[in-house]
């Protein structure tokens, strides 16, 4: 099965900061990928979704963005990182849209 | 595009008895379900799932039954345990993009001593 690698765990920047969160995979070629972000004691809100290299849909607007320069990297970025963009980040693979997802361990980042 | 509602978001069963979380989903072409169980600052990960070819699937403890015609499904947890106490998401795989899973608002399940 696959392995995702998020790092780091945890993550404290001021308003302002840019901001990259990297993920990598291991045991899967051509996967699909995901960056979910999660407030605290909600649910999981899709952010970003890959399914090559090159290829990002958004699903939310904000002031995020993703690139997935590798077939098995994906990376999430901010220029400047806002109040509200705290919050538990996880990212996931999925081999196709009806199997297991994946999750890395997640970034839990508090702007300040 | 498909929409998934999960009940209750807090469901609070003295250890021992039975827990019963539902969802519901919009999209009839819908045919992956899975169930997922996040411990407090951790990961999710998958416990269960169910394809629309069959009505009931067990594990030990945990069995998810699937109703086509009325497009729920529920998730049914035995026997609670302390280590069941966690938030449980379900999901239906989006027919349309075929790449995403559409996730319930999660379920906050305490098992009381």
């Amino acid at each position: 099965s696959q392995t995702i690698h998020q790092w780091p765990a945890t993550l404290v920047q001021p308003v302002g900061s840019p901001l990259s969160l990297e993920c990598t995979v291991e045991g899967t070629s051509n996967p699909n990928l995901y960056w979910y972000r999660q407030a605290a004691g909600r649910g999981l809100q899709l952010l970003f979704y890959s399914v090559g290299i090159g290829q990002i849909s958004s699903e939310v607007p904000q002031n995020l963005s993703a690139s997935r320069p590798q077939d098995r990297q994906f990376i999430l970025s901010s220029k400047k990182l806002l109040l509200s963009d705290s919050g538990f980040y996880l990212c996931a693979c999925q081999t196709g849209g009806r199997t297991e997802a994946f999750f890395g361990q997640g970034t839990r980042l508090t702007v300040v | 595009g498909e929409n998934v509602e999960q009940h209750p978001s807090t469901l609070s069963v003295q250890e021992g008895d039975s827990a019963v979380i539902k969802c519901t989903y919009s999209d009839s072409a819908s045919n992956y379900f899975p169930w997922y169980k996040q411990e407090l600052g951790k990961r999710p990960q998958l416990i269960i799932d169910i394809r629309s070819n069959v009505g009931e699937k067990k594990d030990q403890r945990i069995a998810v039954t699937l109703n086509k015609t009325a497009k729920h499904f529920s998730l049914h947890i035995t026997e609670t345990q302390p280590e069941d106490s966690a938030v449980y998401f379900c999901a239906a795989n989006d027919p349309d993009s075929n790449y995403q899973l559409i996730w319930g608002a999660g379920t906050k399940l305490i098992i009381k001593p």
